[in-house]
């Protein structure tokens, strides 16, 4: 069964660096997504991504943040100048179609700790 | 705004008993709704959907959900409860109002079996 791939599996940062998570979509995916999920809170939208342009984004995705398709494959988000309460579980989503009816396939999260 | 609500932060059954997850949401419109699943250190994964067809949503491992417009619940069930289910369990509601997919998750139920 095709999978939503992501790297690394845990990331520890200090505070003020930048971290690149990365992401290997399903391949027959148009549709990218980033949620996340600090500990004991519930999972967030963040973003999603369409045709190589940002589709919607939510209130926490700020200038901090950005996301990129850099080639056929991969999709990145960038989060500049890591704050602690970033720490949190990242996910990346792919899905098919983009409108209503469809799931995503998730991947297995990226643990980022800010330090 | 779309919302889901899981009444229920956690659950525990013994091994061989019904599982009852319990959920409602709030939508201006007809939902698509969906359950996830999350075992440790895993990713998230799609249990089931309901997308406006048959009411009662048959999914993976034997899990069930009915949607109860009048209720404007979805719960999700389980006849025989296996040591495996033991994971945290998410409602989720998609909202595309702005043509995009985007999924709002509730807080999770962590589902709890004992032998």
């Amino acid at each position: 069964e095709p999978e939503v791939t992501q790297t690394p599996s845990h990331q520890v940062t200090q505070m003020g660096q930048e971290v690149i998570l990365r992401c290997v979509p399903i391949s027959n995916h148009l549709y990218f997504y980033w949620y996340r999920q600090i500990l004991g809170q519930k999972v967030e939208f963040l973003v999603s991504f369409y045709n190589n342009e940002i589709s919607e984004k939510s209130e926490i995705f700020d200038d901090q943040f950005s996301v990129e398709r850099p080639d056929g494959s991969n999709f990145t988000l960038k989060i500049r100048s890591t704050k602690l309460e970033d720490s949190a579980m990242y996910f990346c989503a792919s899905s098919e179609i983009g409108q209503g009816k469809g799931g995503y396939t998730f991947g297995s999260g990226t643990r980022l700790t800010v330090v | 705004a779309q919302s889901v609500t899981q009444l229920d932060s956690h659950v525990s059954v013994s091994e061989g008993t019904p599982v009852l997850l319990r959920c409602n949401y709030s939508s201006s419109y007809s939902p698509s709704l969906f359950w996830y699943v999350q075992h440790p250190n895993k990713g998230l994964q799609l249990l089931l959907k309901y997308t406006s067809a048959a009411t009662l949503v048959k999914g993976i491992n034997g899990f069930e959900a009915e949607f109860k417009k009048s209720e404007t619940s979805f719960h999700l069930t389980k006849p025989s409860a296996h040591m495996s289910d033991a994971a945290e369990y998410f409602c989720v509601v998609s909202d595309s109002r702005t043509g995009f997919q985007k999924l709002v998750f509730g807080t999770g139920t962590r589902l709890l079996v004992s032998p």
